[in-house]
């Protein structure tokens, strides 16, 4: 079935730099996605959503760019600190499908100090 | 702190048993879901209920079920358990019927280990 992918299993930042994470959909119908931040024996935390509708939208450090076009959706974490290290999961809402959300496998981002 | 508990923490049991993993939602959240995640793995969406009703329906085994309850906590059975389902299983919660705007409040997860 159609699922929602990562590009990069791991990223290793410099504490500071910036960071991207990618994630490739390949479900044209889904509206609606959402970034997670799993922190090592926590349960996942909501981060940012964007709708389809949109292209871009900033929270506070971090920014989430969507193109329809290539099915594909980033997170961009800005002066990266090292309590940005986690696993970064993407999901997606798809409105006919059974389940409510469809995760990626998650990319581990480490912070260098 | 999500609002969401889940309890156990940790969870050892052998093959061939069951057991019930329990979830509070958020005060005031209607709806509960139950995911899977194994090591490594993302997140597989199990089930979800609104208000006490089965509302969708993901990878669940038969082996599984779930309700929710009129105080809208949750529980999660296993049985017949099998090497296979050492797992995290989470909890989340959210406010209505899992609109796609309906951001989903996750739990700390129990950890289920099967020997």
């Amino acid at each position: 079935g159609e699922s929602v992918g990562l590009h990069l299993p791991t990223l290793s930042v410099q504490e500071g730099d910036n960071s991207i994470i990618n994630c490739a959909y390949s479900n044209s119908a889904s509206d609606y996605f959402i970034w997670y931040k799993q922190e090592s024996g926590k349960g996942p935390q909501f981060i940012i959503d964007i709708r389809s509708n949109m292209d871009k939208r900033q929270g506070q450090r971090v920014t989430v760019l969507l193109n329809k076009t290539v099915k594909h959706l980033s997170l961009q974490i800005a002066a990266t600190q090292p309590g940005d290290s986690a696993v970064y999961f993407c999901a997606e809402n798809t409105p006919l499908g059974n389940e409510k959300l469809t995760f990626g496998t998650g990319t581990r981002l480490t912070i260098i100090p | 702190d999500s609002g969401v508990t889940q309890t156990p923490k940790h969870l050892i049991t052998a093959t061939g048993q069951r057991v019930t993993l329990r979830c509070s939602p958020r005060s005031g959240d209607l709806s509960v879901y139950w995911y899977q995640q194994s090591l490594d793995q993302g997140l597989q969406f199990l089930i979800q209920y609104y208000n006490g009703e089965e509302r969708a329906k993901g990878n669940i085994l038969e082996r599984f079920s779930a309700q929710q309850f009129p105080d809208l906590h949750s529980e999660l059975n296993l049985s017949s358990l099998e090497l296979g389902d050492s797992a995290l299983y989470f909890c989340a919660s959210s406010s209505f019927d899992g609109a796609p705007t309906d951001t989903q409040y996750f739990g700390p997860g129990t950890r289920l280990t099967v020997l």
